[in-house]
């Protein structure tokens, strides 16, 4: 699968559109990226995904650049309890498994 | 739907002491894993299934073992714990296809002293 690489760490104002970029510049054409956040503590929990469209669900959009080299997760109006650790992973489609990096840890701040 | 379910919340362990961490789904997905996460850091994969009677290794398995004897159940068994094995726990699970939206249990902190 191919490796990602996110800032450690970003901050956000309330309100405010969060933008979470993301570099896989070895993905390859078959490999999906997928994001999924971490509240504190608590199990993961999945965001959104694509493959070379860009996506948008209740939660987020996600943005892939069209050499797909990159991605940008955006949330559109930032709230508090967004405040989490954001891990982008690229997952190859004859494979189940997430490998995950250390992730973007975004705080929201009032 | 209860989810995914884990128990214990909280273990501590002797060293050379072993025990099972329990992992239960009811939403009936062929797929189980489990992942440890250290402090600050990310999630790695010890072990995954992808169906009764079929179990994999991940990135981390040593010193650990798992059984899939049903589809909702998939405990990880450690023998012989290590100071290294303190850790939380996730289980996970997944239907099979492409949105793998992954289902994660609210985890096991477990210390080896």
């Amino acid at each position: 699968d191919a490796k990602t690489t996110q800032p450690p760490s970003m901050d956000c104002a309330e309100g405010r559109a969060a933008n979470l970029p993301c570099n896989h510049s070895t993905i390859s054409g078959n490999e999906y990226v997928y994001w999924y956040r971490q509240i504190h503590s608590q199990g993961p929990q999945y965001i959104i995904h694509g493959l070379k469209n860009n996506e948008t669900n209740e939660m987020a959009s996600l943005i892939i650049t069209e050499d797909r080299k990159s991605s940008t997760l955006i949330l559109p109006h930032a709230t508090l309890r967004d405040t989490a650790v954001y891990y982008c992973i690229v997952r190859g489609i004859n494979t189940d498994k997430l490998i995950f990096g250390t992730g973007t840890r975004l705080q929201v701040f009032p | 739907n209860a989810g995914v379910t884990q128990t214990p919340k909280f273990r501590i362990l002797k060293i050379g002491q072993s025990m099972t961490l329990q992992c239960t789904q009811d939403m009936n997905h062929n797929y189980m894993y489990w992942y440890r996460q250290d402090p600050g850091m990310g999630l790695k994969l010890i072990y995954y299934s992808v169906g009764a009677g079929i179990t994999d290794k991940g990135e981390v398995p040593n010193g650990y073992n798992v059984s899939r004897s049903t589809t909702e159940d998939f405990p990880l068994r450690l023998e012989l714990a290590a100071p290294s094995q303190t850790s939380v726990y996730f289980c996970a699970s997944n239907p099979p296809g492409i949105r793998n939206e992954q289902y994660f249990g609210p985890g096991t902190r477990l210390t080896v002293t």
